[in-house]
């Protein structure tokens, strides 16, 4: 889940700038990360995992960084573009293979 | 493969009457869940499965039942449908291995309970 303070349910960005979209979670046990980016109408599509053992994991144009001491979480999405505009939900990895999301950040990019 | 695909892709109900919403996957995963997703909120567990003949509840089971017959279907049953369970429906497999669990989702079913 996400607490309130971090958590921002939407984010307006100029295209061509970079995107933060923040996530705290809940269990300090957790140990699997991953964000989504759904499109509307559409379901969930897989963007970047990380792993518990790492702070920091890059994939084409995106980065998540974990700090497990806070137990924060963040995606970064470099040179934003309109095909960005979306709703972003960070999930953890609860028990075995159960998820749990976040409430979603709604990412607008601005032409 | 065609994925994870789910049917009906609407659906209009009366209170009380009772449906099956339809999930199937192509990729050989053994673990599929279903989740539905309300306005301004996350996704949120109903039902899982991590094999065939095997069914566990999730975060809001309550109205709901599945069964897991086979390794590709994973049928979601409202038994007597009620307003609150309008919602959109998502199905979601996996690998269900050690390494990543990367779930993917269907397309989703829009439901709405008059």
């Amino acid at each position: 889940g996400e607490s309130v303070g971090l958590h921002l349910p939407t984010l307006s960005v100029q295209e061509g700038d970079n995107s933060i979209i923040n996530c705290a979670y809940s269990n300090s046990a957790s140990d699997y990360f991953i964000w989504y980016k759904q499109e509307s109408g559409k379901g969930p599509q897989f963007i970047i995992d990380i792993r518990s053992n790492m702070d920091k994991r890059q994939g084409q144009r995106v980065t998540v960084l974990l700090n497990k001491t806070v137990k924060h979480l963040s995606l970064q999405i470099a040179a934003t573009q309109p095909g960005d505009s979306a709703v972003y939900f960070c999930a953890e990895n609860m028990d075995d293979y159960k998820l749990s999301f976040g409430a979603g950040t709604t990412v607008t990019v601005r032409a | 493969n065609a994925g994870v695909t789910q049917t009906p892709k609407f659906q209009v109900l009366k209170t009380g009457q009772s449906m099956t919403l339809q999930c199937a996957q192509d990729m050989n995963h053994e673990y599929m869940s279903w989740y539905r997703q309300d306005p301004g909120m996350g996704l949120r567990l109903i039902h899982y499965s991590v094999g065939a003949g095997i069914t566990d509840q999730g975060e809001v089971p309550n109205g709901y039942n599945v069964s897991r017959s086979t390794t590709e279907d994973f049928p979601l049953r409202l038994l007597s449908a009620a307003p609150s369970q309008t919602s959109v429906y998502f199905c979601a497999s996996s690998y269900g291995t050690s390494g990543s669990n990367e779930q993917f989702f269907g397309p989703g079913t829009r439901l709405t309970v008059l």
